[in-house]
């Protein structure tokens, strides 16, 4: 059984552009949640989906979306990268009717 | 305000030592705590989780620790060994909503 996956595993891209990226959860979870990690920091919750919809948000601008398709699997939009969105981008999935989140590997992204 | 709150930020022990790690939390309503370890760019895997009823869990090497009267917890590494060098992160969850609290994590380098 595949654990959390996530790509891509790195990412450099320029002030001003739009990213995205991708998770799949582990069979049998149908919540993903998304967190940024800043280096040196703990991660910082961006949002959570179920049922293809945001559940909760966190503290972060409208340039950070999302989306929940029906098999799960989810992805982070970010728009007008800024310099401070350089960091590591986790999803976390869980469980259908538990509350344990089981993290990926993470996506580093770097914005020159 | 929600908050989790980790020391030392940083340590460096021996292989084979001992080392303790402390956590104090203002989570409210508290649902659990949980300990993660974290390799340099990668994702946090969960070592313990621990509900307000529980005093004490262990995970081979790791034991946790929970005062939910002081709201205090320590996770307690016997033995260490090389790659138990990572980031260490307390986690409070809240009930109800099952959010994420994370703290910014204790650095540990163990040297041969």
């Amino acid at each position: 059984d595949a654990g959390v996956t996530q790509s891509p595993t790195h990412l450099i891209k320029t002030r001003g552009q739009q990213v995205t990226l991708r998770c799949s959860p582990k069979s049998g979870h149908d919540t993903v949640s998304w967190y940024q990690q800043a280096l040196g920091q703990g991660p910082q919750f961006i949002f959570q989906y179920y049922e293809e919809e945001e559940r909760q948000r966190g503290n972060f601008p409208d340039r950070f979306s999302g989306h929940q398709f029906p098999n799960y699997s989810s992805e982070l939009n970010v728009n007008a990268l800024l310099l401070g969105d350089s960091a590591l981008y986790l999803c976390a999935s869980t469980p259908q009717g538990r509350s344990e989140q089981y993290f990926g590997p993470g996506t580093r992204l770097t914005v020159t | 305000k929600n908050q989790v709150e980790q020391s030392p930020q940083s340590l460096i022990i021996l292989e084979g030592k001992n080392c303790t790690l402390q956590c104090n939390y203002t989570v409210s309503p508290f649902s659990n705590l949980r300990w993660y370890k974290q390799d340099t760019g990668r994702g946090p895997v969960s070592l313990t989780i621990m509900t307000f009823s529980e005093n004490t869990k262990s995970n081979g090497r790791y034991t946790a620790t929970l005062d939910a009267d002081t709201k205090q917890s320590s996770l307690h590494i016997t033995a260490s060994q090389l790659s138990d060098s990572a980031s260490y992160i307390c986690v409070a969850t809240t009930s109800g909503t099952y959010k994420y609290i994370f703290g910014t994590g204790t650095r540990l380098k163990v040297l041969a």
